[in-house]
């Protein structure tokens, strides 16, 4: 069974990077497949930041792509969310993600608990 | 981007009802879309894509169905434990965007 964990602090500073990990187990991420970050600010709905293939093949939002960097390293079998010049709109639960393809343009089918990370000084 | 618009966004129903949710794109998304379940505390899962094809798992009481820009989510038989927020998702274009939720209560 696939399973995606998320780690990285949980209160940032404003104007700070924010950084997350989503390590997986279950699969491997050289496999195939797009990984990527969802997020979804307290009791709002969901935002899709963007996504990468292990050859680092990489989407992004058009408006989070100024401020977001989406990395993997496949012999760790994991990939990394930076967030630059964080504010208190970016409050949220962020989720790593699954892409249920090898296709970019397709739904998600295994998500990471999520982790909530406050932007606060 | 493509607009998804949700309606209702909250509803309440009893155990047993039917349950009808929709979900309209600004345009054409062919059959592009999925539904998520999203219940308090947890991530979201997904019950269908490609608008009717239900995720393996997931109860027959759930179905999808629609193209173009209309698409219908169904629960035929409310049950307590489907009381969550279902959200659509178009995948035709990027990028990828959500509709606003539909919260089910009982």
């Amino acid at each position: 069974q696939v399973q995606l964990q998320e780690s990285g602090p949980g209160l940032v500073k404003p104007s700070e990077t924010l950084s997350l990990t989503c390590n997986v187990s279950g699969y491997s991420i050289g496999s195939g497949h797009y990984w990527g970050w969802v997020r979804q600010p307290p009791g709002q709905g969901l935002e899709w930041i963007g996504f990468i293939f292990h050859t680092g093949v990489v989407f992004y939002s058009p408006s989070l792509k100024s401020q977001v960097t989406i990395s993997v390293d496949a012999s760790k079998n994991q990939f990394s969310l930076k967030f630059t010049s964080m504010t208190a709109a970016d409050t949220a639960m962020y989720y790593c993600v699954r892409v249920a393809s090898i296709h970019a343009l397709t739904y998600f089918d295994f998500w990471g608990h999520g982790t909530l990370v406050a932007v606060s000084s | 981007d493509i607009q998804m618009t949700q309606s209702p966004p909250a509803l309440s129903a009893s155990v047993g009802d039917r349950v009808t949710i929709f979900c309209q794109a600004n345009q054409d998304i062919r059959k592009l879309l999925a539904w998520y379940q999203q219940k308090p505390g947890q991530a979201p899962r997904v019950l269908v894509y490609d608008a009717s094809t239900l995720q393996p798992g997931v109860p027959s009481r759930f179905s999808g169905s629609g193209s173009g820009r209309d698409f219908t989510f169904v629960i035929t038989t409310l049950q307590p434990e489907d009381v969550a927020t279902y959200y659509c998702q178009q995948y035709d274009h990027l990028p990828l965007t959500f509709g606003g939720g539909t919260r089910v209560e009982i």
